[in-house]
């Protein structure tokens, strides 16, 4: 099966910019997770679907960062504007459903602000 | 509070040689899940063993061991005949959760080097 699709892999702003990241999950997988990994520390939850509907969106920063998964596949994460300290590692993940434990990764986008 | 603790920033292993990556957790949740990602250089999450709280053996996939010590709550990887291949960041983590579903959270890492 197909992995985790996500694009683009690298990513460089500037501070105060806007920059949007897309993920397709594994077909049929209903949850769909966002994670920020900053270097050197493990991911962070940001927000996590199940189908279109947002589960938890707790430590997503909503003043500046949003999410949408329009028809519960695809999914976009946006920064508006970006600051130093995004500069991370954004991971989609996606999971059958909310109580499955087999995440699926994607490879990331890098994203570098300056 | 961390969730997750891995103390370990950095482990050199020989090749062919076991090693074992510390992991603590800390949960008040009966129910929960750890588990053990690898990290390569090329980013991705790859899933390597999963220990369930009410598991009462030790998880095993090839050469992954986990190491499930309840009562300490800790939750060691074990990977045993080591490999270059084997040279990546790997994070610990928990699965807790309820009737809105399970969240995971990830410890900080550890960054395996093997030699040759």
């Amino acid at each position: 099966e197909a992995g985790v699709a996500q694009s683009p892999r690298y990513k460089i702003i500037e501070k105060r910019q806007s920059v949007a990241f897309w993920c397709n999950p594994i077909s049929g997988h209903a949850t769909l997770y966002w994670y920020q990994q900053i270097l050197g520390q493990g991911p962070k939850l940001l927000i996590q679907f199940q189908n279109n509907g947002v589960v938890d969106d707790s430590q997503l920063p909503k003043d500046r960062f949003s999410a949408e998964r329009l028809k519960g596949v695809d999914s976009t994460l946006k920064i508006q504007p970006a600051k130093l300290e995004d500069s991370a590692v954004y991971l989609c993940a996606s999971s059958l459903d909310r109580f499955s434990y087999g995440y699926t990764f994607g490879s990331g986008t890098r994203l570098t602000v300056v | 509070a961390q969730k997750i603790t891995q103390t370990q920033p950095g482990m050199f292993v020989q090749e062919k040689e076991a090693v074992t990556l510390d992991c603590t957790y800390d949960t008040s949740d009966q129910s929960y899940g750890l588990f053990w990602y690898k990290q390569p250089s090329s980013g991705e999450m790859i899933f390597l063993i999963y220990q369930g709280s009410y598991d009462e053996q030790n998880a095993t996939e090839g050469r992954y061991s986990l190491n499930f010590q309840k009562a300490r709550k800790s939750a060691n990887l074990v990977i045993s005949a080591s490999q270059l291949g084997d040279s990546a960041m790997y994070f610990c983590a928990m699965r807790e959760g309820g009737a809105g579903g399970f969240k995971t959270i990830f410890g900080a890492g550890t960054r395996l080097f093997v030699k040759a």
